[in-house]
């Protein structure tokens, strides 16, 4: 019974272009939403974050989006390069007795070519 | 400057030899998890520690426990690895609400 989804276990973009991961929740209690890359034979390294009370944060390149009342979230990447080819996690939490608890998605794989 | 760092980052080992994996981070987080992945699914959670209280999922198989003997180090002992252990295992920690990872341990029972 996944809670977050990642529907698209792959993307494939040109470099330039715009990337766009998307995932889905199911769990309403989930308060915080965070991006996680990670490139073959590491650990997942956070890239952006956002709060329930915002529908919008940007870093840079990255975006995030999020939908609270479709239970949605989305990653937007401009202009993509090809170093950004990497598996992109999308995960969600709560706040549990004082520690926020990150529940994964499969993972979505990018590939940006040049 | 490596903040949480896992050992080994390979290991194999025989069906139902105990096996301990490592964490230590040098980030003074109080909580610290640890995450199994297996090929092309979502990191699954199986324990943490907040401070010294333990934290178990309810459906972490009982083979897998946990020790924390201060704040620093985390070690996850599997008593009994099967060929379904086979997987790569998280250590991560936090402060607030972004987790830090480890470069993760690949373990293969054979």
């Amino acid at each position: 019974d996944q809670q977050v989804k990642q529907n698209s276990p792959s993307l494939s973009v040109q470099e330039g272009r715009i990337s766009i991961l998307n995932c889905d929740y199911t769990n309403s209690m989930f308060d915080y939403f965070l991006w996680y890359k990670k490139y073959p034979a590491e650990g997942p390294t956070f890239l952006i974050s956002i709060s329930s009370i915002k529908d919008k944060n940007e870093d840079g390149r990255f975006t995030v989006f999020l939908n609270k009342s479709a239970k949605h979230l989305s990653l937007h990447i401009v202009p993509s390069q090809p170093g950004d080819s990497a598996v992109y996690f999308c995960a969600a939490s709560e706040a549990s007795g004082g520690s926020y608890i990150p529940t994964f998605g499969r993972g979505t794989s990018l590939i940006v070519h040049p | 400057d490596a903040m949480v760092i896992q050992n080994p980052r390979y290991q194999v080992t025989q069906f139902g030899k105990p096996v301990t994996l490592s964490c230590s981070q040098t980030l003074n987080h109080n909580v610290m998890y640890w995450y199994q992945q297996k090929s092309s699914q979502a990191p699954k959670l199986l324990f943490h520690y907040y401070d010294k209280d333990f934290n178990n999922e309810a459906d972490t198989p009982d083979n897998f426990q946990s020790r924390r003997p201060n704040t620093s180090f985390c070690f996850l002992d599997i008593r009994s690895p099967g060929l379904g252990d086979t997987a790569m295992y998280l250590c991560a920690t936090s402060e607030g609400s972004e987790a830090f990872f480890g470069q993760g341990t690949r373990l293969t029972v054979v």
